[in-house]
Order: structure tokens, then C-alpha cells, then sequence
């Protein structure tokens, strides 16, 4: 049962470097989601998606973009890092009880 | 802003006694739920409670919601020191997204 997978589980990007997250989940769950956690902030909702092809933008899209071509698949990518999206990045699937990936650490110089 | 506030921010207690959480929130929900964090982990869910039920049970834990508060409780009872991690509750307003509170700390002594 592999649940939510996420890589990479570290990544460190120079300020302006695009890189895509990945996360791909094994339940068939048509909704998943992208969040982002900062410390003393809880977690903050970027994108989200209620299945293949429909994606639709959280509290803090700014920065991010994602596509969901499949249902297993939901990518988020950063399309020119800034030191303001240093932060810890999790995926997750399901909705009445989402299942959440192990967390990308991403740090940007 | 966050929809959720849990409280305190940290707490500390001994093995074998209860921890409670508080969580108030903004808008009208559908439902709420808890979710523990281990440290450098994701998130783990623990009990969902639906806006229409006053109180529920899980093992060990016991949840309560007041609407009227707008506010939650999660209470863990006969702590163990594997209840160590962080506390959030998530608030689903039916937007199709859950909205986070900023979590408590829970450290249990052994």
C-alpha cells in the first residue's frame, strides 16, 4: 500500500530555477491537493484539483502551477523559485479524509 | 488568514494524563477534522465530526463540536509518550478545500 508518494524528499533550488514536485497516489481518489507548510503557520492550500483535468486555485496559488492529466498523478510546479517559497510541501488525496504524502524540504538561495 | 486556531500552541504533560486541544474557527462548516503530525512527517488523520454531531469517540480520543462556538475540542486521554507530535484541526467549509489551523505542540513525559 504505497498511500501518497512524493519526491523528491529534499530539494535545494538558486532563486529563478523551475523544478516540478511530484506526487502520484494508488487509491483512486479523484480529489488531491498541494499545501504548504511554514512554521507557526498550519498548513496553507496552493492548488487543488476534483479530478483529471480540473484544477482549481487555493489560498496561495501565486507562484505555482499544476496540471492533473490522470487521476494518480497531480504535479505542482514552480515555475521560477524565490526565497519565499522556501517551505516544507506536501500532496495529499482524498477528501473527507485526505491521506498526505511524506513532505518535499524545499530550500531556495 | 487561517480559518482555524487551535490552543493552546504547546502543551506539556506526564504520561497517563489528558491532553485537550482547542480549535475555533470562522465560516460555517461541514465538518472538521484532526489530524496529527509527527515530527518531519505528513500528516495522519485522526477523527472527522460532522457539523451535525455534538460528540464522537475513537480510541482513546474524544472529539466535540459546538457550532454555535464555532469550536472543537480533541481530547486524548491515558497519554503515552507516542502521542508526542503536533495537533491540527481542519475545517472543510464544502469550498472543496480543507482549511488548517496553525496546531499545538503536544510533548507527553515519560
Amino acid at each position: 500500500n504505497a498511500g501518497v508518494t512524493q519526491t523528491p524528499k529534499f530539494q535545494v533550488l538558486k532563486t529563478g530555477q523551475s523544478m516540478t514536485l511530484q506526487c502520484a497516489q494508488d487509491m483512486n481518489h479523484e480529489y488531491m491537493s498541494w499545501y504548504r507548510q511554514d512554521p507557526g503557520m498550519g498548513l496553507r492550500l496552493i492548488h487543488y484539483s476534483v479530478g483529471a483535468g480540473i484544477t482549481d486555485q487555493g489560498e496561495v496559488p501565486n507562484g505555482y502551477n499544476v496540471s492533473r492529466s490522470t487521476t494518480e498523478d497531480f504535479p505542482l510546479r514552480l515555475l521560477s523559485a524565490a526565497p519565499s517559497q522556501t517551505s516544507v510541501y506536501f500532496c495529499a488525496s482524498g477528501e473527507f479524509e485526505a491521506f498526505f504524502g511524506q513532505g518535499t524540504r524545499l530550500t531556495v538561495v | 488568514s487561517q480559518q482555524g486556531e487551535e490552543d493552546p500552541q504547546a502543551l506539556s504533560i506526564q504520561e497517563g494524563e489528558n491532553a485537550t486541544m482547542n480549535c475555533s474557527y470562522k465560516t460555517s462548516i461541514n465538518n472538521l477534522q484532526w489530524y496529527r503530525q509527527n515530527s518531519g512527517r505528513g500528516l495522519v488523520h485522526l477523527i472527522l465530526i460532522r457539523s451535525n454531531e455534538r460528540e464522537k469517540h475513537s480510541g482513546r480520543l474524544r472529539v466535540t463540536l459546538d457550532t454555535s462556538k464555532k469550536s472543537s475540542s480533541l481530547l486524548i486521554t491515558a497519554s503515552r509518550a507516542a502521542d508526542t507530535a503536533s495537533y491540527f484541526c481542519a475545517s472543510d467549509t464544502g469550498r472543496r478545500a480543507l482549511t488548517f489551523g496553525s496546531g499545538t505542540r503536544l510533548q507527553v513525559q515519560p
